[in-house]
């Protein structure tokens, strides 16, 4: 069973931030939080990861709560490209259902 | 290679037949997932080598399913006596070491049984 609970869907206007959360209560002290992202008929891309600090990479920001148990990914400037299927998974690469995000013009 | 090589692309077998599917890892990358993905569902954890060591295979849903990768680079699943509901795209992950990085995953084998 996946150990993380994401919105099933979320939309977005193009160039506003999309700020996507992520609920993973059960993790555990050295389990990181990874997101990877899916654009149809695509195998996932990496974006991020982080285990309790804030990250920042060229893709996107993660913001991690005090007590892990929570994160969001944020695209700070969305386009119409990041339109795709976002998975926040811990460490042991198990993919719940992730969040369809959709960017509208 | 620059990438996850997965082969082949599309493969169609008649209900009953042996299927092998083929992972080609990034050069030196020790951990290896294999994952199965239904039409608009997430990837579905398989199984999961590091090096030749299958640690885990949990996911593989039935004795028809079996995964080798016995030098520790190139992996083959194998599903024998394909049965419709095996129709799904399967896809293979990699990552050097079994540090905090992130996999790289291959576009994926879609898989079609009439």
């Amino acid at each position: 069973d996946a150990k993380t609970t994401q919105p099933t869907s979320m939309d977005c206007a193009e160039g506003r931030a999309a700020n996507l959360p992520c609920n993973h209560s059960t993790i555990s002290g050295n389990e990181y939080v990874y997101w990877y992202r899916q654009i149809h008929s695509q195998g996932p891309q990496y974006i991020i990861h982080g285990l309790k600090n804030n990250e920042t990479n060229e893709m996107a920001s993660l913001i991690i709560t005090e007590d892990r148990k929570s994160s969001t990914l944020i695209l700070p400037h969305a386009t119409l490209r990041d339109t795709a299927v976002y998975y926040c998974i811990v460490f042991d690469m198990r993919f719940g259902a992730g969040t369809r995000l959709t960017v509208k013009p | 290679g620059a990438g996850v090589s997965q082969s082949p692309r599309y493969k169609v077998a008649k209900r009953g037949q042996d299927v092998a599917l083929r992972c080609d890892p990034i050069s030196g990358h020790v951990s290896l997932f294999w994952y199965q993905q239904a039409l608009g569902q997430g990837p579905e954890f398989l199984t999961y080598f590091q090096n030749e060591a299958q640690l885990d295979k949990s996911g593989l849903p039935s004795d028809r399913f079996f995964a080798e990768r016995p030098e520790g680079s190139v992996s083959t699943l194998k599903i024998q006596r394909t049965q419709q509901e095996d129709s799904a795209v399967y896809l293979c992950a990699s990552r050097s070491g079994t540090g905090s990085y992130g996999y790289t995953f291959g576009s994926g084998t879609r898989l079609t049984v009439v």
